[in-house]
């Protein structure tokens, strides 16, 4: 199993452009998930998925959109990038979130110019 | 709403030796979920430990164990015999019986002294 894993580790984006940060999951996990962790701070929610089709705000949702067409893919979607966004942007999965850990990807680390 | 306190934020301890990261949380719940994950220089979150607030006994992962008091809303994770691989930011995290999210505290960035 690859786990979680995401794309692009890296990018640079100047202000108004758009991107989408790729999230991909091989353990079958019903519940994932999008956080972003700016500079010595703790984890954000920006947007979660309970399953396929499924979607809900988190505590950060303003300037992301998200879809969950399949278990395995959870995409994030900046429209209009600003350099509030600049951040470090981690997908996680679960299978049951009360009962066992979540667990997460690598990171997406997002400069915005 | 549900919050996660870390007040340290920076501990520093001599390998070998034992040291103590706290936690406050912020809840009116009674039946919830308490974390500590682990954040190496390598940004992976990993999972150290794990207690269920319905259970009054401390969990314990062989150098990781936590003095967990519900009614002072209080969840330290202590470390015993430091390793130099023990260096990372440790996040506190709060998670409510039935719920889907994970609320984080801010995180304790823990550095191992040679």
């Amino acid at each position: 199993n690859a786990g979680v894993t995401q794309t692009p580790k890296f990018r640079i984006l100047k202000i108004g452009q758009s991107m989408t940060l790729q999230c991909t999951q091989d353990m079958n996990h019903n519940y994932m998930y999008w956080y972003r962790q700016d500079p010595g701070m703790g984890l954000k929610l920006i947007y979660y998925s309970v399953g396929a089709g499924i979607t809900d705000k988190g505590e950060v949702p303003n300037g992301y959109n998200v879809s969950r067409s399949t278990t395995e893919d959870f995409p994030l979607r900046l429209e209009l990038a600003a350099p509030s966004q600049t951040s470090v942007y981690f997908c996680a999965s679960s299978s049951n979130p009360s009962r066992e850990t979540q667990y997460f990807g690598p990171g997406t680390r997002l400069l915005v110019l | 709403a549900q919050t996660v306190t870390q007040s340290q934020p920076e501990m520093s301890v001599q390998e070998a030796e034992t040291v103590t990261l706290s936690c406050t949380y912020d809840t009116s719940e009674s039946d919830y979920y308490l974390f500590w994950y682990k954040q190496p220089p390598s940004r992976q979150m990993i999972l150290v430990i794990r207690q269920e607030a319905y259970k009054q006994q401390n969990a314990t992962e062989n150098r990781f164990s936590v003095n967990f008091q519900k009614a002072a809303k209080s969840f330290s994770l202590k470390i015993s015999d430091s390793q130099l691989g023990d260096a990372a930011m440790y996040f506190c995290a709060y998670l409510r019986r039935g719920a889907q999210k994970l609320v984080f505290g801010q995180g304790t960035r823990l550095t191992i002294n040679p």
